[in-house]
């Protein structure tokens, strides 16, 4: 059964500072790994999307890797801003294509 | 863009009582509807998979007679939490596979956050 955790849990930043949000998934047989952003009580938005056979996958200030073999991810976020404040998700795709299966998230705070 | 329209975004209702949540795909055909809930500080987790035309599938752990999925049209699926109680009082989330990117785009609603008092 796949497992997503996320370090760290929560995460305070002043703003401008570069950061690395982990993300670790426990069955390397995935579809894709996506990462999300949840504002407090909405809906998801989603940032950035790896397939499995892709390494990595940019957005603007965003930048996303994955290392199936060692079932790793990482976001990389580029000159914070106080708007980044959230929660990031990062989601593995089974193999089937359908379903995802979570992680826990990591807090975001930019101080401005 | 694709669009999943979810209602309500907020209920409170007093225990004992039963609730519908709608998601309403708007411009595109759902055949299929994920339904997840997430608790308080936890993970999103996936509770049922509604298919149009026949019945959910439930997760393990999940009472099937408590979540009620009625997924009647192409666009249109719904989750009804029958005689709820203060441990249902979670944030409830659809999702459905959008066919924008096929085999990976999925849109999500904006989420219900039911509170049972």
């Amino acid at each position: 059964k796949q497992e997503v955790t996320q370090i760290p849990a929560a995460l305070s930043v002043p703003e401008g500072e570069n950061l690395v949000l982990n993300c670790s998934f426990t069955d390397s047989a995935i579809y894709n790994l996506q990462w999300f952003r949840q504002d407090p009580g909405k809906g998801l938005t989603s940032l950035l999307l790896i397939q499995s056979s892709q390494r990595e996958q940019t957005s603007g200030r965003l930048n996303a890797s994955l290392d199936k073999s060692s079932g790793r991810s990482t976001l990389y976020i580029a000159a914070s801003q106080p708007g980044d404040s959230a929660t990031y998700l990062c989601a593995a795709q089974d193999n089937y294509g359908q379903n995802f299966v979570f992680g826990p998230g990591t807090r975001l705070s930019v101080l401005p | 863009g694709a669009v999943v329209s979810q209602h309500p975004s907020w209920v409170i209702c007093k225990s004992g009582t039963s609730v519908k949540i709608e998601c309403r795909s708007l411009d595109f055909q759902a055949t299929t509807m994920f339904w997840y809930r997430q608790f308080p500080k936890q993970s999103l987790m996936l509770m049922a998979t509604s298919n149009e035309g026949s019945k959910a599938t439930y997760e393990q752990g999940v009472e099937k007679d408590k979540f009620l999925i009625n997924h009647a049209s192409l666009t249109l699926s719904t989750l009804t939490v029958t005689s709820a109680h203060p441990e249902d009082s979670s944030f409830y989330i659809c999702s459905a596979p959008d066919g924008l990117i096929i085999g990976y785009g999925y849109t999500f609603g904006s989420g219900t956050r039911l509170t049972v008092v």
